[in-house]
């Protein structure tokens, strides 16, 4: 069956502007996950939503950062004025039974 | 406030000897351990995982060792191939934090034909 899907999977962005990144999880997995990736590092944690609702967003570095799942399913995470520092990959994964899937990632690039 | 530590920046084998990943954490509330690969411009693909109440798991070639009182967490592959090459990264996570996923640096296997 089909992974999860995340679009786009490149995208370049001015300093200031507001970017959107949306994740397609694989049917059925009910909890989705965001990580994000910078140079040289392993992905880390930003929030993670059971259903609908965000059960934890205790990796969400500040309030210019949210993400919505409003049907349970696609999920969008929301960079508003977007700083130099927020490029990286962001990856989403969906899970079942414990195991986490991950879609190829979003690279962000911030100038 | 690294939990999880991988060492090794890089690591080259020979084709056909034995790979050896290490991997440390420091909070002892982690109850599952996982190893993923990944190869560029992709995701993390999951390669093999144990639970806190064993201290070992084999799945083909790749077996990983957990010491809980070290805190220390192994990825032996054998025999190593050159399609094993790739970024391998230890992760662990813990059921009462969702089972988010605390991952480490990562280490860079190099398989030599």
């Amino acid at each position: 069956g089909a992974g999860v899907s995340q679009t786009p999977s490149n995208k370049v962005t001015e300093k200031g502007k507001y970017v959107e990144l949306r994740c397609d999880p694989i049917s059925g997995h009910t909890a989705l996950y965001w990580y994000r990736q910078s140079l040289g590092q392993g992905p880390e944690f930003l929030i993670y939503f059971q259903g609908t609702g965000a059960a934890d967003d205790s990796g969400l570095p500040n309030d210019r950062f949210f993400a919505v799942r409003p049907e349970g399913s696609v999920s969008t995470l929301k960079i508003q004025r977007t700083e130099r520092g927020d490029s990286a990959v962001y990856l989403c994964a969906s899970s079942s039974r414990g195991r986490q899937f991950f879609g190829p990632g979003t690279r962000l690039t911030v100038l | 406030d690294q939990q999880v530590k991988q060492n090794s920046p890089s690591l080259s084998v020979q084709e056909g000897r034995i790979s050896i990943l290490n991997c440390d954490y420091t909070n002892s509330m982690f109850d599952y351990f996982l190893w993923y690969k990944k190869y560029p411009a992709e995701g993390p693909t999951f390669l093999i995982s144990i639970s806190s109440i064993k201290d070992k798991n084999e799945d083909g070639r790749f077996t990983v060792f957990l010491n809980k009182s070290a805190k220390h967490l192994s990825l032996h592959i054998v025999p190593s191939q050159p399609g094993d090459s790739a970024v391998y990264f230890c992760a662990a996570s813990a059921a009462e934090y969702g089972n988010k996923l605390v991952f480490g640096a990562g280490t860079i296997l190099r398989v030599k034909s």
